[in-house]
């Protein structure tokens, strides 16, 4: 099945740095892929829905500048927490469309913990 | 827009019994229900999903119901084992393919 590697899996960086997260689909191609943010006994949080070759599109509340999205191929998105702040520290998480099974369904990478000290 | 809520937020039963999460929806237009799984510190992985255009699917000891009329759908677990237990999402999505995510359900299994 279609199987999307997210890296790193934790990072911890100082406050002020930018961090970079990278998602790869691996067997498929990924037009289309989405960031979430999940904080603690919390629900996913949508953040940006990402196009190959198009701006990404963000949902309301989340800051453009502070999050960097890239979807420069059809099996590559990455996001960059811009000047990381502690308040940025949370499990973040990308998905994308497996269209073999359908242009709904979902598969999510394992996650990223990124803790900013 | 669409709201997704989702019951209990938490869940205990004994090994070897049955459980049922629900969710229910507020936009009829909404066509695709899937629920996840969430071992902690990793991703959702989907367990199994339903379409509109169906009322039941089941896959082995997991099962999950739509009805249409009244917008809910429920995760059934029968026979439970202690590694399902987990964090549980279900979601609501219309064609435009965005999850309108349930706030989520702890799963826990007793021995």
């Amino acid at each position: 099945g279609a199987v999307v590697s997210q890296h790193p899996s934790w990072v911890i960086c100082k406050s002020g740095t930018s961090v970079k997260i990278e998602c790869r689909s691996l067997d498929f191609q990924a037009t289309t892929m989405f960031w979430y943010r999940q904080f603690p006994k919390q629900s996913l949080m949508l953040m940006a829905t990402s196009n190959e070759g198009s701006k990404a599109t963000y949902e309301q509340g989340v800051e453009k500048d502070k999050f960097l999205i890239n979807h420069a191929s059809l099996t590559l998105s990455t996001l960059t927490v811009t000047s990381a702040h502690p308040e940025d520290s949370s499990f973040y998480i990308c998905s994308a469309t497996d269209t073999v099974r359908g242009a709904d369904v979902l598969t999510f990478g394992a996650g990223s913990r990124l803790t900013v000290l | 827009g669409e709201n997704v809520e989702q019951h209990p937020s938490t869940l205990s039963v004994q090994e070897g019994d049955s459980a049922v999460i629900k969710c229910t929806y507020s936009d009829s237009a909404s066509n695709y229900f899937p629920w996840y799984k969430q071992e902690l510190g990793k991703g959702p992985q989907l367990i199994i999903d339903i379409r509109s255009n169906v009322g039941e699917k089941k896959d082995q000891r997991i099962a999950v119901t739509l009805n249409k009329t009244a917008k809910h759908f429920s995760l059934h677990i029968t026979e439970t084992q202690p590694e399902a237990s987990a964090g549980y999402f279900c979601a609501a999505s219309l064609s435009n393919y965005q999850l309108i995510w349930g706030a989520g359900t702890k799963l826990i299994i007793k021995p």
